[in-house]
């Protein structure tokens, strides 16, 4: 049964410190995107890769924000320094994109990290 | 810009018997697609039911079915036979073809009474 995997799935820091979160996307899938979830706005897009290329990371604020994927099974989301306002759910997504087309599918999340910065 | 609209924060069923969630969308797009997610306590986030746009058929997923409402933009999700497994936020999304963005409306809690 393949799924979308994400580590850790609770983390718990102290303001200013670095945090990261990791996605395993479905074997052969290849679009990644990064939400966050918070009571006040709901599900925000933060950033989306294709072939592992960020296409859009406008969502994200990119002076302590940033995205990767070193490879194409695993996608990184790094904060640093983190602060209280950051607290959410971070959830990681992927999706099937045929090749030279746009996105129809799907997008299987997995289980999210709850982040809590103190 | 893009909208979806969930105008029930809250709904309430009583086991087995059947309730519909609204959703209301607005998209400048031809062609889309329109989804229910379920999200349960556990966060995970689960597809429910997935509608093509040029689909005039409402789909349908064993307990779960849709009434497409192209003309009007809505999109509601019909549940019946509730099970208190049912119990969850439920989210209604657009998708325009073209784009990868998901526009999620907030979502409705729905309880199961026993």
């Amino acid at each position: 049964d393949a799924r979308v995997t994400q580590t850790p799935r609770h983390k718990v820091t102290e303001m200013g410190q670095e945090v990261t979160m990791r996605c395993q996307p479905i074997l052969g899938h290849n679009t990644v995107f990064w939400y966050r979830q918070t009571m006040m706005q709901g599900l925000e897009l933060l950033a989306y890769f294709r072939n592992r290329a960020p296409l859009d990371d406008s969502g994200m604020p990119k002076d302590r924000f940033s995205a990767e994927m070193p490879d194409a099974t695993l996608a990184t989301l790094k904060i640093q320094p983190s602060e209280p306002r950051d607290s959410a759910v971070y959830f990681c997504a992927s999706g099937l994109v045929p090749s030279g087309r746009p996105p129809t599918d799907t997008q299987y999340f997995g289980p999210g990290t709850r982040l809590t910065v103190l | 810009a893009q909208t979806v609209t969930q105008s029930q924060p809250e709904m309430s069923v009583q086991e087995a018997e059947t309730v519909t969630l609204s959703c209301t969308y607005d998209t400048s797009e031809s062609d889309y697609y329109l989804f229910w997610y379920k999200q349960p306590p556990s966060r995970q986030m689960i597809l429910v039911i997935r509608q093509e746009a040029y689909k005039q058929q409402n789909a349908t997923e064993n307990r779960f079915s849709v009434n497409f409402q192209k003309a009007a933009k809505s999109f509601s999700l019909k549940i019946s036979d509730s099970q208190l497994g049912d119990a969850a936020m439920y989210f209604c999304a657009s998708f325009p073809s073209g784009t990868y963005k998901y526009i999620f409306g907030t979502g409705t809690r729905l309880k199961v009474l026993a």
